[in-house]
């Protein structure tokens, strides 16, 4: 299965600033996606990452707020703008390999952020 | 929005116990997987079972799938301290053009040694 690198794992930023988190993966993927995780939930996904062409955003989120890019298949950032307290989660991104069975996903380590 | 419901929310037992967690989904699934979690960390994928199997095996992994419930189960035999962690359901609906995976709200598991 495919491995992600994400970075950065962790970052504390001031309200009003913009943090982007990067997803490498160390093989081609069709389909890379964005979660975001709100202390002690689930995951939540934010949009799915589609090389070629604009992210495709769950209800709730909007490119504004959440720009994406993935300019090739082993590449995705995630911007998370304008940030206010309400935006400290851990974010990671997922990528889809193709099997028999189905898709298998693999996750980045997560991005850990607290905004102050 | 939440497909899968996780019970118990948190469970505690000692090594060596049996743990059970239950999901259950609402809409019709191409399969379920369950994921690991440790301390907020990067998700680990542990297994996946199709719509048309029953139930499936990995080590000390055991998972059913009751579609007519939408209901599914992961047992893990002889629990063990490093087995503390989140435990999540996600099912996986996919065709078109559209392929995600939706996750529960997960159970948090404490092994204790």
């Amino acid at each position: 299965s495919a491995v992600i690198s994400q970075k950065p794992s962790r970052d504390i930023c001031q309200r009003g600033t913009s943090l982007t988190i990067q997803c490498q993966v160390d093989s081609q993927v069709t389909m890379m996606f964005w979660y975001r995780q709100q202390p002690g939930q689930s995951l939540t996904l934010i949009a799915t990452a589609n090389q070629g062409s604009e992210a495709t955003y769950e209800s709730g989120f909007v490119i504004d707020k959440f720009p994406i890019s993935r300019p090739n298949l082993t590449f995705s950032t995630l911007t998370v703008s304008n940030m206010s307290p309400e935006d400290s989660s851990i974010y990671l991104c997922s990528a889809a390999t193709g099997t028999s069975s189905g898709y298998g996903y693999t996750f980045g380590s997560g991005t850990r952020l607290t905004v102050v | 929005s939440q497909q899968g419901e996780e019970d118990p929310q948190a469970l505690s037992i000692q090594e060596g116990e049996n743990a059970t967690m239950n999901c259950s989904y609402k809409t019709s699934i191409n399969n379920l997987q369950w994921y690991r979690q440790n301390s907020g960390r990067g998700l680990v994928h542990l297994i996946l079972i199709r719509s048309n199997e029953r139930e499936k095996h990995s080590g000390r992994l055991r998972v059913t799938l009751d579609t007519s419930k939408k209901s599914s189960s992961l047992l893990i035999t002889a629990s063990r301290a490093a087995d503390t962690a989140s435990y999540f359901c996600a099912t996986d609906v996919w065709g078109g053009s559209n392929y995600k995976l939706t996750f529960g709200k997960g159970t948090l598991l404490t092994v204790n040694p």
